[in-house]
């Protein structure tokens, strides 16, 4: 089946400045990524999805870049905020339901 | 719209004992998919229902189970509870076709002592 892994695990940031969450994946089949993020004690909420036939997607400070040959894809965001401190999950899905990464704990520093 | 709904939101509950935890999708999502979200392990997947069927499976073990009804609602049982089985679990839902969104209920955290 699939498998995603995510990196870091942990990651600070000053506010302003940009952070980059990275994920791979095993199944080649896989073609749709999202990216969640969940506040402290609330649910998952998607920020922002890519498809296997786009290579980067951007929504305001955040975007999201694809590379099917290396299988991997990466979250970048800009001009951070105090808000975006958060744990963010990637996610991969192909043939099956979404296999999550481990997750990454977002902090960004005032 | 209504959200995805989960009940209960909290449940306490002994070893040894059984739980069912109930999930009501978005109105029109024929897909419901279960969670256990633990600190150490990240969001792992149980199953997937569509249509009342059971379509994809996580591994864990039989004495997780679940079911989907003509309405869409979803259960989710686990007998003969275990400590280790303590956590967030989490349901969501899509419309049920590929590459589709699916959104995510606030979850029931069960603790089990």
């Amino acid at each position: 089946g699939e498998n995603v892994e995510q990196h870091p695990s942990t990651l600070s940031v000053q506010e302003g400045d940009s952070a980059v969450i990275k994920c791979t994946y095993s199944d080649s089949a896989s073609n749709y990524f999202p990216w969640y993020k969940q506040e402290l004690g609330k649910r998952p909420q998607l920020i922002i999805d890519i498809r296997s036939n786009v290579g980067e997607k951007k929504d305001q400070r955040i975007a999201v870049t694809l590379n099917k040959t290396a299988k991997h894809f990466s979250l970048h965001i800009t001009e951070t905020q105090p808000e975006d401190s958060a744990v963010y999950f990637c996610a991969a899905t192909g043939r099956r339901a979404l296999t999550f990464g481990s997750g990454t704990r977002l902090q960004v520093q005032p | 719209k209504a959200g995805v709904t989960q009940t209960p939101r909290y449940l306490i509950k002994t070893r040894g004992q059984q739980v069912t935890l109930s999930c009501s999708p978005i109105s029109g999502h024929r897909s419901v998919s279960w969670y256990q979200q633990t600190p150490g392990q990240g969001l792992q997947f149980l199953f997937e229902y569509f249509s009342e069927t059971q379509r994809n499976k996580g591994n864990f073990p039989g004495r997780f189970s679940g079911r989907q009804f003509s309405n869409s609602r979803s259960e989710m049982n686990v007998s003969t509870l275990e400590l280790g089985d303590s956590a967030l679990y989490l349901c969501a839902s899509s419309i049920g076709q590929p590459n589709t969104e699916a959104f995510f209920g606030q979850g029931t955290r069960l603790t089990v002592v």
